[in-house]
């Protein structure tokens, strides 16, 4: 059964600081990793990644994928409240399946 | 341009009842999938539609069905609705599914008294 943890589940930290959330996986047929941002209701997009060791940057957003480790993290420098949302790692599979992790819930306090 | 709309967003029903929700996904997309949502399970794979045609499932009863129209709309129907059905409900739209990203919708708040 394919399966994808984050880390850690919830973090709390001040706005300025620098977060590391963490995404391991497990499954079969792999396609990509995809991080997203909940903060209500519609998960965002921000970042897929398909191939090892290519760091993608999106502002104080970064992301990279380690496919021998299994494993990605997504970095957010100079937080501010509003990056305050849950992270989501999700993989893709064949046939178009998402399995996503718990989540990482982010509180940045000003 | 547009973004995948879901409708309704909230919605309460009784046990055993039956209801339809829907979901328009971005022009020229063309694969919906489905996703359900709750505190205790996260986000969990449902089905996913590509040319009015089913290509994946996942483990959900068969009370859980779906069905996408040829302009790519798609509905999702769940029969004898129980009050573990009580969830969000998203919807993601794609180019044509694998590799090309997702977008999600709002959801729509699904309560079972």
């Amino acid at each position: 059964e394919d399966k994808v943890v984050q880390s850690p589940l919830s973090l709390v930290v001040h706005e300025g600081d620098t977060v590391t959330l963490n995404c391991s996986y497990e499954v079969t047929n792999f396609r990509s990793l995809l991080w997203y941002k909940q903060e209500k209701k519609a998960p965002t997009f921000l970042f897929m990644l398909t191939s090892s060791g290519i760091e993608k940057k999106s502002g104080r957003l970064s992301s990279i994928l380690d496919k021998k480790e299994l494993f990605s993290i997504l970095n957010i420098t100079a937080t501010q409240t509003g990056d305050s949302a849950v992270y989501l790692c999700a993989v893709e599979t064949s046939g178009s399946r998402l399995t996503f992790g718990e989540g990482t819930q982010l509180t940045v306090n000003p | 341009k547009a973004g995948v709309t879901q409708t309704p967003r909230y919605l309460i029903k009784t046990r055993g009842q039956q209801v339809t929700l829907s979901c328009s996904p971005i022009s020229g997309h063309r694969s919906v999938s489905w996703y359900q949502q709750t505190p205790g399970q996260g986000l969990q794979f449902l089905f996913e539609y590509f040319s009015e045609t089913q290509r994946n499932k996942g483990n959900f009863p068969g009370r859980f069905s779906g069905r996408q129209f040829s302009n790519s709309r798609s509905e999702m129907n769940v029969s004898t609705l129980e009050l573990g059905d009580s969830a969000l409900y998203l919807c993601a739209s794609s180019p044509s599914g694998q590799g090309y990203g997702y977008t999600f919708g709002s959801g729509t708040r699904l309560t079972v008294v």
